[in-house]
């Protein structure tokens, strides 16, 4: 069974701080993803890696960036976080080519940060 | 520009009454769409997929490109269909674009 783990369940951060959300997938997938969801707007696209050290600005990159350093393992890091930031983040993670495939894109359980 | 639109933040209906999620789509080539579908305290899931053409836990979606929409249909809700869906869309990239998402309520 697929395994997306969000190291992280809940965090609260000061204005300010710098924040790494830690994600770690067990299948060997190629993607990465991680979104932010809020009430009212979806989920929202922040930043994906397509294979290790490689990454694109998804639709709300600002005032985030990413790491890709292990194929398993996709970090999300606030360099100044702020409290519009307060959201809730998912990770997740599908094989290369996923959506031709049959396959699907697996998300974590989520990460609940609040910038106070 | 890719888009998809959930016109309704809420549905409410009573358990055993049809159900109909709407999702229009924007896209200029041949999308492939999506439902995924959170109940509360887990974690998103796939719930089915255009070209799977299948129904799971009673529930069907057709792609209408002429209308540009792809509604999930239920004929019978249970309370236990209660959770947030979301209506997902893959162009040319390889990337997911969601919508702002429905919450279902069954009523008993």
């Amino acid at each position: 069974d697929v395994k997306v783990t969000q190291s992280s369940r809940y965090l609260v951060k000061r204005t300010g701080e710098k924040v790494f959300l830690e994600c770690v997938q067990d299948m060997d997938h190629e993607n990465m993803f991680w979104y932010r969801q809020d009430p009212g707007l979806g989920l929202r696209l922040i930043y994906f890696s397509y294979d290790v050290k490689m990454k694109e600005k998804g639709d709300i990159p600002e005032g985030y960036s990413v790491s890709r350093e292990k194929k398993e393992r996709f970090s999300l890091i606030l360099e100044s976080a702020s409290t519009n930031q307060t959201s809730m983040y998912l990770c997740a993670s599908s094989l290369r080519g996923f959506l031709r495939s049959g396959n699907t894109i697996y998300f974590g359980e989520g990460s609940w940060l609040t910038v106070v | 520009a890719q888009r998809v639109t959930q016109p309704e933040k809420l549905l409410s209906v009573f358990k055993g009454a049809p159900v109909e999620l709407k999702c229009n789509y924007s896209y200029s080539g041949s999308p492939e769409l999506f439902w995924y579908v959170q109940y509360s305290r887990q974690r998103l899931q796939l719930l089915l997929r255009h070209i799977s053409r299948e129904s799971i836990k009673g529930f069907t979606a057709d792609l209408n490109k002429g209308e540009t929409s792809f509604h999930l249909k239920k004929p019978f809700a249970q309370e236990e269909d209660s959770a947030m869906y979301y209506c997902a869309l893959s162009g040319a990239t390889n990337k997911l674009i969601f919508g702002t998402g429905t919450l279902l309520a069954v009523q008993p």
